[in-house]
């Protein structure tokens, strides 16, 4: 996966349950990004961090937490508050290094409300 | 904060035509412009960028223009195949924000054979 892996590929959620999709990447990189994709639409961004134990709201970041305890991992939960989370959620990181502002997307976890 | 747009949203071309798909961006600090493809069902991939000490960059048959004054750059992909039928998203970056990218809305590229 290129060096950022997301878990799992494809995700159940019934009516009022939490769930937490994986993101981890050995490329070193500091800062990390999940965005949610709808279908036919763009990427809107919701939680993103610059650093270890320390991370901000996105554009839509209401029902979603994150947690950045490790460089390697950003991990997002989906919690019943979030009411239509039917979607495409992508995560992805970038370098810190000066001038080396490209993002690296994982694959992709497919959450589904049924 | 960055605000880029990105036109067309759809655009189909026959293949062996050329595609152009333009992005405008506001933050005149931006300074890294980035260009990802996303087939159906995929990840988004990075197929070229340019800063801004640059106005033109190539690599086979997809160029990147840049033009600071106007705040606007484009992608150009020539000779299309059906391979190339993909979501591309522009993105900005380097500017106010940091190392933060701003995405373009997309533009779905079908290319009919």
């Amino acid at each position: 996966d290129g060096g950022i892996t997301q878990s799992p590929k494809y995700l159940f959620r019934k009516e009022g349950q939490n769930v937490t999709l994986s993101c981890e990447q050995n490329l070193n990189h500091d800062a990390m990004y999940w965005y949610r994709q709808d279908p036919g639409q763009g990427l809107r961004l919701i939680y993103y961090s610059q650093i270890v134990n320390d991370f901000q709201k996105g554009d839509i970041a209401e029902g979603y937490s994150v947690s950045r305890e490790k460089k390697e991992s950003f991990p997002l939960t989906v919690t019943s508050a979030q009411k239509n989370p039917t979607a495409f959620y992508l995560c992805a990181s970038s370098d810190h290094a000066a001038g080396n502002y490209g993002y690296t997307f994982g694959s992709g976890t497919r959450l589904t409300v049924v | 904060g960055e605000n880029v747009e990105q036109h067309p949203s759809t655009l189909s071309v026959q293949e062996g035509d050329s595609a152009v798909i333009k992005c405008t961006y506001s933050d005149s600090a931006s300074n890294y412009f980035p260009w990802y493809k996303q087939e159906l069902g995929k990840r988004p991939q990075l197929i070229i960028d340019i800063r801004s000490n640059v106005g033109e960059k190539k690599d086979q048959r997809i160029a990147v223009t840049l033009n600071k004054t106007a705040k606007h750059f484009s992608l150009h992909i020539t000779e299309t195949q059906p391979e190339d039928s993909a979501v591309y998203f522009c993105a900005a970056g380097g500017g106010d924000a940091g190392n933060m990218l701003t995405f373009g809305g997309g533009t779905r590229l079908m290319v009919k054979p």
